[in-house]
């Protein structure tokens, strides 16, 4: 069961262009998200997170959307960069109790930004 | 701030042997940190979460005899694989998630990974 879905395994934008990953979620338990960038052979990055109070983050070029209601988030980048070219992950989380979090990644879309 | 390290990056080894993976965080002091296990193009899957100063809580399916955690200070936790197999050849990476920051309290930052193959 998988409670974090990125449909899109891959997506290809011309530079200068806006890039829109997305990201849906079927656990309405989870109260924050975040966004992770990957390169291969390396551990992720952070890039930007939302807490489920609200709808909307922005830093920098990126830019966080979430709709609660139709359980969807969305990543923003522009205008992309070629150096942005690399795996996002999205990840939601959830309280478990005895102090910790629990969290679940998407299974990540390869972005490819072309000069 | 908030930087995770890993030791070693890459590791090679005979089967059968073990190997301890060290996970610390160098500017922070983590209260709780996890352990993942990336195979190719594939998503992260968490094996374990670690609450320092106690036992690790690991994911359905992951053996806890074979993937030994241990998270005795606020910043550093270890993964040992113990009679390592060619089957636990993977990419592991831990992280992180940072005590006092604010708004951040929830953000996992990560390690760089170590690949680990087994012969």
């Amino acid at each position: 069961d998988q409670q974090v879905k990125q449909n899109s395994p891959s997506l290809s934008v011309q530079e200068g262009r806006i890039s829109i990953l997305n990201c849906d979620y079927t656990n309405s338990m989870f109260d924050y998200f975040l966004w992770y960038k990957k390169y291969p052979a390396e551990g992720p990055t952070f890039l930007i997170s939302i807490s489920s109070i609200k709808d909307k983050n922005e830093d920098g070029r990126f830019t966080v959307f979430l709709n609660k209601s139709a359980k969807h988030l969305s990543l923003h980048i522009v205008p992309s960069q070629p150096g942005d070219s690399a795996v996002y992950f999205c990840a939601a989380s959830a309280w478990i109790g005895s102090g910790t979090y629990k969290y679940i990644f998407g299974t990540g879309t390869r972005l490819k930004v072309l000069a | 701030g908030a930087v995770v390290s890993q030791h070693p990056s890459r590791v090679i080894c005979k089967s059968g042997t073990s190997v301890k993976i060290e996970c610390r965080s160098l500017d922070f002091q983590a209260t709780t940190m996890f352990w993942y296990r990336q195979f190719p193009k594939q998503s992260l899957m968490l094996m374990a979460t670690s609450n320092e100063g106690s036992k690790a809580t690991y994911e359905q399916g992951v053996e806890k005899d074979k993937f030994l955690i241990n998270h005795a200070s606020l910043t550093l936790s270890t993964l040992t694989v113990t009679s390592a197999h060619p089957e636990d050849s993977s990419f592991y990476i831990c992280s992180a998630r940072d005590r006092g920051r604010g708004d951040l309290t929830y953000t996992q930052y990560f390690g760089p990974g170590t690949r680990l193959t087994v012969l």
